[in-house]
């Protein structure tokens, strides 16, 4: 059967480390890998979008790669803040889907202690 | 602009009563996605709607429902409410031209709570 999993539940770490976050997927080809933060209480908001051809992809502190052939993206949060405590959403977007559809993951609460 | 506004924010219900929720997407965005959120479940997909069309269905029960008016507004209802329908009901609008354009702009959710 097709599952996302998430690294962990939850991950502290300390300010001004690196958080490193895991998503692995068995059974899907997505052909699109996003992710999304949330915090408590709100909707997710999209951070970034990784296709399937492409190895990396950054925006400010936020890396991200994805492996196709090891089925995992890893999400990096660089110089980690206190203020980046929430939880990280991993999506997945199938090849030939309509827009509209994606499955998520069940998340990564990272807590960035001061 | 303005974003994703879901009406109600919070709201209570009995068992066996029925609940509509609503949703105005961003301006321009023609898909509207619903989502359950629950502690166990994480984030469940209910239905995706495009131009009045439902276009996507996941695996929830018909008393699932949802509807899209033509200007993308968008209405889900739950009828016969069970305790296990209690969740935080996201919605969320995209582009929905295909492929690359499915970038989800989430609204703050609706909590529904069923006694």
């Amino acid at each position: 059967s097709q599952k996302i999993e998430q690294n962990s539940e939850a991950l502290n770490i300390q300010e001004g480390k690196t958080a490193t976050l895991t998503c692995n997927y068995t059974n899907y080809s997505p052909a699109y890998l996003q992710w999304y933060r949330q915090d408590p209480g709100r909707g997710p908001v999209f951070l970034l979008l990784i296709r399937e051809n492409e190895k990396g992809k950054r925006k400010e502190r936020l890396k991200v790669t994805f492996d196709t052939t090891l089925k995992q993206s890893l999400f990096h949060i660089t110089a980690s803040q206190p203020a980046d405590s929430a939880t990280y959403l991993c999506a997945l977007d199938i090849r030939n889907t309509n827009a509209g559809k994606s499955t998520f993951g069940d998340g990564t609460t990272l807590t960035v202690k001061p | 602009k303005a974003g994703v506004t879901q009406t109600p924010r919070y709201l209570i219900k009995t068992r066996g009563q029925q609940v509509t929720l609503s949703c105005s997407p961003i301006s321009g965005h023609r898909s509207v996605s619903w989502y359950q959120q629950t502690p166990g479940q994480g984030l469940q997909f209910l239905f995706e709607y495009f131009s009045e069309t439902q276009r996507n269905k996941g695996n929830f029960p018909g008393r699932f429902s949802g509807r899209q008016f033509s200007n993308s507004r968008s209405e889900m209802n739950v009828s016969t409410l069970e305790l296990g329908d209690s969740a935080l009901y996201l919605c969320a609008s995209s582009l929905g031209l295909g492929p690359g354009a499915n970038v989800l702009t989430f609204g703050a959710g609706s909590r529904l709570t069923v006694l």
